[in-house]
């Protein structure tokens, strides 16, 4: 049974870094055609696909964030992280990790979510 | 960036009726590799995460009913309720995968008329 589920703060002042991580089980980053990725929604809006992480440590950003985002697996620890530079309160949102089983779906298992909060 | 245009915003139906939902994207998505669409289709309840339905355009993900179907193909996709349920009162996403970003229509709000 696969799960995934993020925890990191719940609040981030502005120009802050925000860390999360994802915690996953059920499945193996290694070796193995998965993928693990961040998807964000801010509140009433829709879905930003943020970055993922393949098996092979092939790594993939929106352009739009590319220089802002970092994504790292940890394979000992069953996790992966987000890291996201000068937080603003435009990132507000409920940030999601997910899995995807590469090159045959889109990201089938998703965490509940945790919600971030940007304010001074 | 592939832009995914959904249309409509929202919709309302009939118990029992069909719904149609559709998905329009600004280039092609059709994977010439394995001739087949990198289309999604997602089902977001409040206060969960969204739910895969289909992939492929028109593959329907494991455990979700039949009266559910999508259909399409290159750039304009429809995701297809039969005889709408109480329980598919959701927000619909379409997601195309084909390429980095991996980029989502606005959204699509389906209630009972």
């Amino acid at each position: 049974q696969i799960t995934l589920k993020e925890s990191g703060p719940t609040l981030v002042k502005p120009t802050q870094t925000l860390t999360l991580t994802c915690t996953f089980s059920g499945f193996s980053l290694s070796p193995s055609a998965v993928g693990v990725g961040w998807i964000r929604q801010p509140p009433g809006k829709t879905l930003e696909w943020l970055a993922v992480v393949y098996w092979n440590d092939d790594k993939r950003y929106s352009p739009f964030l590319k220089n802002r985002l970092t994504i790292t697996k940890d394979t000992s620890k069953n996790q992966v992280l987000l890291t996201m530079t000068n937080m603003d309160p435009v990132d507000t949102a409920t940030y999601f990790c997910a899995h995807r089983q590469t090159l045959t779906k889109p990201f089938d298992y998703w965490g509940q979510g945790t919600l971030v909060t940007v304010s001074s | 960036d592939i832009v995914m245009t959904q249309s409509p915003d929202s919709l309302a139906v009939s118990l029992g009726e069909r719904a149609t939902i559709n998905c329009k994207s600004s280039q092609s998505v059709l994977n010439s590799s394995n001739n087949k669409n990198s289309l999604a289709w997602y089902q977001q309840k409040p206060g969960q995460p969204p739910k895969l339905l289909i992939y492929w355009a028109s593959t329907r993900e494991s455990g979700v009913p039949d009266r559910l179907s999508g259909s399409g193909s290159g750039t304009d996709f429809t995701l297809t309720i039969s005889s709408l349920q109480a329980e598919d009162v959701a927000v619909y996403y379409c997601q195309q995968y084909y390429n980095t970003p991996q980029t989502f229509g606005q959204g699509t709000k389906l209630e009972i008329k």
